[in-house]
């Protein structure tokens, strides 16, 4: 049930953008994004709750296709503090139980 | 007011012994949830609570895992009979009224087991 992240790991240089994919074989009801660096706790950035929906927050947008299951989190003009592990997360259609993705490294280089 | 704490910080234990682990929320936050997280691994799910609604235990790894929680306040995270694949950190969230609503993470319990 855990939703599958693509690309695993990414470099970019300051400035540059970057796109990471989530992806569920189950229905996606709502998708959270968060952001978790190196030896710290998880950080929420957005929550998405309607098919097609985007949003936004700072450089970091995201958007949500209900129909096809799939989240994108969008990094435009990276930034050295983007850096870090990215998390997408969606409860189970039971609502009981809540998945985060398999995960992507993320990082910026001066 | 305060975020999400969890106690101890770091836990450092005899393979066969038991461990509790605790958590406390953003106060009013109704659900609660707790995870495990490996050495360079994403965050696996344990269990959830919301409200005073009984939880889904069948996200617990193996039933030397228990948890409870006393209304919408503190929870623990018990482990009994501990094994070195229980070395993780244990993270705990807390949220407004569940999945529908951002988690806020407390900063976690390293476990060691030896």
């Amino acid at each position: 049930q855990q939703p599958v992240q693509s690309p695993q790991a990414v470099i970019l240089r300051e400035g540059e953008d970057a796109v990471i994919n989530c992806s569920s074989s189950k229905a996606l009801y709502s998708v959270h994004w968060y952001r978790q660096k190196h030896g710290e706790a998880p950080v929420f950035l957005m929550i998405l709750l309607k098919g097609g929906e985007q949003k936004g927050h700072d450089k970091i947008s995201a958007s949500f296709n209900e129909k096809k299951q799939q989240s994108s989190l969008y990094l435009t003009a990276s930034q050295l503090s983007y850096s870090g592990t990215y998390f997408c997360g969606t409860e189970d259609n039971t609502g009981n139980q809540f998945y985060f993705g398999t995960g992507t490294s993320l990082t910026v280089i001066p | 007011g305060a975020g999400v704490s969890q106690s101890p910080s770091n836990k450092v234990t005899e393979k066969g012994k038991d461990v509790e682990l605790r958590c406390d929320p953003i106060s009013g936050h109704t659900a609660l949830y707790w995870y495990r997280q490996r050495l360079g691994q994403g965050l696996e799910f344990l269990i959830y609570f919301q409200g005073n609604s009984a939880p889904d235990k069948s996200g617990l790894p193996s039933d030397r895992f228990s948890a409870e929680r006393t209304g919408e306040s503190v929870s623990t995270l018990t482990i009994q009979r501990t094994q070195q694949e229980d070395s993780a950190v244990y993270l705990c969230a807390s949220s407004l009224a569940g999945g529908l609503y951002e988690q806020y993470f407390g900063p976690g319990t390293r476990l060691t087991v030896t």
